[in-house]
């Protein structure tokens, strides 16, 4: 089992619908999650990241965090053609201090 | 704005050669580390490091070394490349202890082993 696993995609959404992204993890002693954009060609940049349970909101992204579930999830709110690109949803390893990324979901905003 | 500096964006070496990608920061960060991207299987860490002369393994540290002289300087080393280590290389950098940071991102090394 992948210690972060996230859906490949591609995930096709209509612009300005709601673009719902998934990841699940297996460190029940994670503490810090973190949702990453990655253009096609580029480097990735950190957008979110969430600590507690429940909703975290900044803008038309919202984070949500489940830990009983171990499950993370990224909602992007009127969906534009700009926030194609593949989204990596990162986690802490509670024990060595580093971050695990996921493979990433790619996601398709058609016009 | 911080910037992570990778040396070179495209490398093309033979097998058996011997590989340095250097990777500067210009924000005083403490932890720096060394990722490679491949298709279908994400970011895997090979090195990181927490201060000067300090190193610790990733996931997938076989076939890597590193070095940090100095604070702003991490570099990755393939003592001897093989085509297994084709792939994109991501350097990035944080401030603090990266359960609570985030991650500065170089722009990338893509190298190429015939």
């Amino acid at each position: 089992q992948k210690e972060v696993e996230q859906n490949s995609g591609p995930l096709s959404v209509p612009e300005g619908a709601i673009a719902s992204l998934n990841c699940t993890y297996s460190d029940r002693g994670s503490q810090s999650f973190f949702w990453y954009r990655q253009y096609s060609g580029k480097s990735p940049e950190l957008i979110m990241f969430i600590y507690s349970n429940g909703d975290k909101e900044d803008g038309r992204f919202t984070a949500q965090l489940n830990k009983a579930s171990q499950y993370v999830s990224l909602l992007i709110r009127d969906s534009q053609p700009s926030d194609s690109a593949t989204y990596l949803c990162a986690v802490d390893h509670s024990s060595a201090s580093k971050i695990i990324f996921g493979s990433g979901t790619r996601l398709s905003i058609r016009p | 704005d911080v910037k992570v500096t990778q040396s070179s964006r495209y490398l093309v070496k033979r097998t058996g050669e011997k590989v340095f990608l250097e990777c500067v920061q210009d924000m005083d960060h403490e932890n720096m580390f060394w990722y490679r991207q491949d298709p279908g299987l994400g970011l895997r860490l090979i090195y990181f490091s927490y201060d000067v002369k300090m190193k610790e393994k990733g996931d997938i540290p076989e076939g890597y070394s590193v070095s940090r002289e100095k604070k702003e300087r991490f570099s990755l080393i393939l003592e001897s490349a093989s085509t297994n280590q084709t792939s994109m290389y991501l350097c990035a950098s944080s401030l603090s202890r990266p359960n609570t940071g985030e991650l500065f991102f170089g722009e990338g090394s893509r190298l190429t082993v015939l």
